[in-house]
């Protein structure tokens, strides 16, 4: 069945230090994965995606790997700041009807 | 543009009444529209997909009679929450698909919930 990994669970990081939160899927035949990234009480934002005839997507200080063979995708968040604290969530594009299967979550702090 | 925008943030109402959220995609149009529950510090669960002018179709274990889901449009979806009681107390967020490109999601604001 469907089902979207996510680790760690919460991550805390100084400010300028990087952060790295990976995510595996069970469906090969998933070719799209977004990453969200929440904060408390609000919409979850689309920061970044990638597809999967592509391995590296890069944009300012975020970017997404992906390796279909071990149906793995991580996001690396570069020189951290306070206001990138939130919940980051990754997802992958199920092929049947195009929904998308969310991870856990990770709670991201980035301390002063 | 991509704009979704959810109605209303917030309800607050008695158990057994029914309560009806709306979900618009204001400057895109949307066959296909999503809704997600999603309790304090945890992820989105997906509910049901929602398509233009057919039946949603539930995820496993989401009772249909219960969360009733209406897409007369393509910029419009309702969801109901019949007879509430208090453990359906939670955020309901939606999301719609383009129904042109690549289909990116977009999500609207989120409503709470909660059922006295």
């Amino acid at each position: 069945g469907e089902n979207v990994e996510q680790h760690p669970s919460t991550l805390s990081v100084q400010e300028g230090d990087s952060a790295v939160i990976k995510c595996t899927y069970s469906d090969s035949a998933s070719n799209y994965f977004p990453w969200y990234k929440q904060e408390l009480g609000k919409r979850p934002q689309l920061i970044i995606d990638i597809r999967s005839n592509v391995g590296e997507k890069k944009d300012q200080r975020i970017a997404v790997t992906l390796n279909k063979t071990a149906k793995h995708f991580s996001l690396h968040i570069t020189e951290t700041q306070p206001e990138d604290s939130a919940v980051y969530f990754c997802a992958a594009r199920y092929r049947q009807g195009g929904k998308l299967i969310f991870g856990q979550g990770t709670e991201l702090s980035v301390k002063p | 543009g991509a704009v979704v925008s959810q109605h209303p943030s917030r309800v607050i109402c008695k158990s057994g009444t029914s309560v009806k959220i709306e979900c618009r995609s204001l400057d895109f149009q949307a066959t296909t529209m999503f809704w997600y529950r999603q309790f304090p510090k945890k992820s989105l669960m997906l509910m049901a997909t929602s398509n233009e002018g057919s039946k949603a179709t539930y995820e496993q274990g989401v009772e249909k009679d219960k969360f009733l889901i209406n897409h007369a449009s393509l910029t419009l979806s309702t969801l109901t929450v019949t007879s509430a009681h208090p453990e359906d107390s939670s955020f309901y967020i939606c999301s719609a698909r383009r129904s042109q490109g690549f289909n990116e999601q977009f999500f609207g604001p989120g409503t709470r919930l909660t059922v006295l």
